[in-house]
C-alpha cells in the first residue's frame, strides 16, 4: 500500500539552528501539507502545497518557515532560525480525495 | 474558525463495543475523519464520512453522523487490545485549504 514517507524521525538541534525535514508523499497525490502537534496539544495545520507554490497558510507559518518541492518526488519544510517553542512532532501530508499522513518527525529544540 | 471537541479518555473491556464521540462547530464542513495514532506513530487513517451521509460501515468500524447536533462517533465492535490508541476526529470544508481541523484526540485504552 502507497504511503508518505518521512525522515528523519527525530531531529535534535540547536536553538538558532536551520533544520530541514523532509517527506515523500504518495506518488499520484498533487496535494500536500505541513502539520505540527507540540506534545499534549491538538495537531495543527501549517501549509498547503499545490502546483509549486502555497495555497495557504495558517497564522503559525510565519517568515521563519519555508516549503519547497525540490524534485519531483521530495517535499520539505526549512525553519530557518528554530526556537524552542518549534520543538513538536511534524506531519507530512498528501492527498486525493482524503488525507494521508506519515509517521512523523519529532523535532528536539535544545 | 472551526473547533472539534472529543472527550479524552475512554476506557473499556476486551470484547465490548467502544464509543469515541466528537462534536464539531462548523455546519460547512463536508468531510470528516477519524485517525487513529498509536504510540511512536503518525496518523492512521482509520474512515471518513461525507456530509451527505448519515452512516457508514467498515467491517468492525461504523460511524455516526448527526447534522443537525453537529456529532460525530465512531463504534468499534468487539474491541481488542491492539485498538488502544489515541483515536482523532477530524473535518474540513469543501472548500478553500481543505486543511484539516483536529480534536484533542480521545485515548481509548482496552482492558484485557
Amino acid at each position: 500500500e502507497p504511503e508518505v514517507t518521512q525522515t528523519p524521525s527525530h531531529q535534535v538541534t540547536q536553538m538558532g539552528q536551520e533544520v530541514i525535514l523532509r517527506c515523500v508523499p504518495i506518488s499520484n497525490h498533487l496535494y500536500f501539507y505541513w502539520y505540527r502537534q507540540i506534545l499534549g496539544q491538538k495537531v495543527e495545520f501549517l501549509v498547503s502545497f499545490y502546483n509549486n507554490e502555497i495555497s495557504e497558510k495558517s497564522e503559525i507559518f510565519d517568515d521563519q518557515f519555508s516549503v519547497e518541492r525540490p524534485d519531483g518526488s521530495n517535499f520539505t519544510l526549512k525553519i530557518r532560525s528554530t526556537k524552542l517553542e518549534d520543538s513538536a512532532m511534524y506531519f507530512c501530508a498528501s492527498r486525493d480525495k482524503v488525507q494521508y499522513f506519515g509517521a512523523g518527525t519529532r523535532l528536539s529544540v535544545l | 474558525g472551526e473547533d472539534v471537541e472529543q472527550s479524552l479518555f475512554l476506557s473499556v473491556r476486551e470484547g465490548d463495543s467502544s464509543v469515541i464521540n466528537c462534536t464539531y462547530t462548523d455546519s460547512s464542513s463536508t468531510y470528516l475523519y477519524w485517525y487513529k495514532q498509536e504510540p511512536g506513530a503518525g496518523l492512521q487513517l482509520l474512515t471518513y464520512i461525507f456530509s451527505n451521509m448519515d452512516m457508514k460501515q467498515d467491517q468492525r468500524l461504523t460511524v455516526l453522523l448527526n447534522k443537525k447536533d453537529k456529532h460525530l462517533s465512531l463504534r468499534i465492535a468487539d474491541t481488542q487490545t491492539g485498538d488502544s490508541a489515541i483515536y482523532f476526529c477530524a473535518s474540513h470544508k469543501d472548500t478553500g485549504r481543505r486543511a484539516l481541523t483536529f480534536g484533542s484526540g480521545t485515548r481509548l485504552q482496552v482492558q484485557p
